[in-house]
């Protein structure tokens, strides 16, 4: 069954920190990797996305991500965190014409001063 | 510039009532989808269209409707039978064969049970 696991519920970290969001995902064919990152009451905003080639992928607003097949995993990372990076954040795994995403169930980040 | 846009930004429902959300999208895209969202439940799938006049439900599609009529429009149709309306909806929308595009997202609309 396809499946995405965001383990960590709730994250805190101080301005300036690096930042690593974990995702893993259970999928039966390829799978497309993406997250996004949502503000409190606005839709879903695209960071980045992967779908073949290389593994480090970068994204938006400094964010990277790396795939690993091995672990089925798909972590996402930034390496000095901005308060306006408080938000919601959603990894989701798809693939193949007009199937479905699925989304793990989200990562609040809080970002101290 | 090309979106989705979600009316309205809030919506009240008195119990028994149906009340109808909308979505409009003016990228072109061929496929349209309609995600509920609960805190710590993620976003699960009501209903998703990949052309017009063709839909089909998703993991929790019970005491919802919808129709596309139009490519650019998707409606949301909350009835009386969906007992626990009370949640932040959101429509997305891809190009049919553009999965490597992700979705785009509207603002959603939050709909309220009083």
């Amino acid at each position: 069954a396809q499946s995405v696991t965001q383990p960590d519920i709730h994250i805190t970290v101080s301005e300036g920190a690096s930042l690593e969001l974990r995702c893993n995902y259970s999928y039966g064919a390829t799978p497309y990797l993406f997250w996004y990152v949502q503000s409190p009451g606005q839709g879903l905003q695209l960071l980045l996305k992967y779908f073949s080639g290389d593994t480090l992928v970068q994204g938006i607003k400094g964010f990277e991500a790396e795939f690993k097949r091995s672990q089925s995993s798909f972590n996402l990372r930034k390496p000095s965190v901005h308060w306006s990076d408080a938000a919601e954040y959603f990894c989701a795994v798809g693939g193949g014409t007009g199937n479905q995403f699925y989304f793990g169930t989200g990562t609040s980040l809080t970002v101290i001063p | 510039d090309g979106g989705i846009t979600q009316s309205p930004k809030y919506l009240f429902r008195k119990e028994g009532q149906n009340v109808t959300l909308s979505c409009e999208q003016n990228l072109n895209h061929d496929a349209m989808y309609w995600y509920r969202q609960d805190p710590g439940q993620g976003l699960r799938l009501i209903y998703y269209s990949q052309i017009v006049n063709d839909f089909q439900k998703g993991d929790i599609a019970e005491g919802y409707s919808v129709s596309r009529e139009k490519k650019e429009s998707f409606p949301l149709t909350v009835t009386s039978a969906q007992k626990n309306p009370t949640a932040f909806y959101l429509c997305a929308s891809r190009q049919r064969d553009g999965q490597t595009y992700g979705y785009t997202f509207g603002s959603g609309t939050r709909l309220t049970v009083v």
